[in-house]
């Protein structure tokens, strides 16, 4: 089946710095979406960016289809960014579209 | 506002006391799913649902049931929960199947 590889799996970073999470997958997919997974534990919608590039304030992504990665950029980060960050991929399988998620990458903004 | 809200936040019961975890989507969203997260294994889909009345099994469906009578409402009963059903529910919403997907705030379960 389909690999999804999240790099790196873990970051610490003081506030204000800049960084760049990469979601690697291994075969064609429909879309892929970055989630922000808080400390409480909800999933929040960053981006659905099945190719090309977003912004949305200080976080933006560029997803380059034809090979396999996409990248989620955090910029000038406070500590709110906290968390773990995920890609999921949408794949048909069995009739079923399903998501195929990506391990995550903890991020740790330090004040 | 457009949400994906299920209810409750925080469970705790015992094993075999049947539960209902409830799902709605105020999106006219056709696609529907279940998933838990439990650490080192990631989400995984337990159901999903393509309209009313229809549903099938994801990837780990034993022990849980769902029912899809409304377009807006995809709850997932225990029957007879057990300690290894411990975990973080999730409902999400789509579209359709491949557009983006919504999810709700999450449902900590503990069975004891």
């Amino acid at each position: 089946g389909i690999q999804v590889e999240q790099s790196p799996p873990d970051l610490i970073l003081q506030e204000g710095a800049n960084s760049t999470l990469r979601c690697n997958f291994s075969d064609s997919v429909n879309n892929l979406q970055w989630f922000h997974q808080n400390p409480w534990g909800q999933l929040i919608n960053l981006f659905y960016i099945p190719s090309g590039t977003k912004q949305n304030g200080r976080l933006s992504a560029t997803t380059v289809a034809t090979e396999r990665y996409s990248l989620l950029y955090i910029s000038s980060s406070q500590t709110t960014d906290s968390g773990v960050y995920f890609c999921a991929v949408a794949i048909i399988m069995d009739s079923n579209y399903q998501l195929i998620w990506g391990a995550g990458t903890k991020l740790i903004i330090k004040p | 506002e457009a949400q994906v809200t299920q209810n409750p936040r925080y469970l705790i019961t015992v094993t075999g006391k049947k539960l209902t975890v409830t799902c709605s989507q105020n999106m006219n969203h056709e696609y529907m799913s279940w998933y838990r997260q439990d650490p080192g294994l990631g989400l995984r889909q337990i159901y999903y649902s393509m309209n009313v009345e229809v549903t099938d099994k994801g990837d780990v469906p034993e022990g849980y049931k769902v029912s899809r009578k409304e377009k807006r409402n995809f709850p997932l009963i225990l029957e007879s929960p057990s300690p290894n059903q411990t975990s973080l529910y999730f409902c999400a919403s789509s579209l359709w199947g491949n557009t983006e997907a919504f999810f709700g705030q999450g449902t900590r379960l503990t069975v004891v």
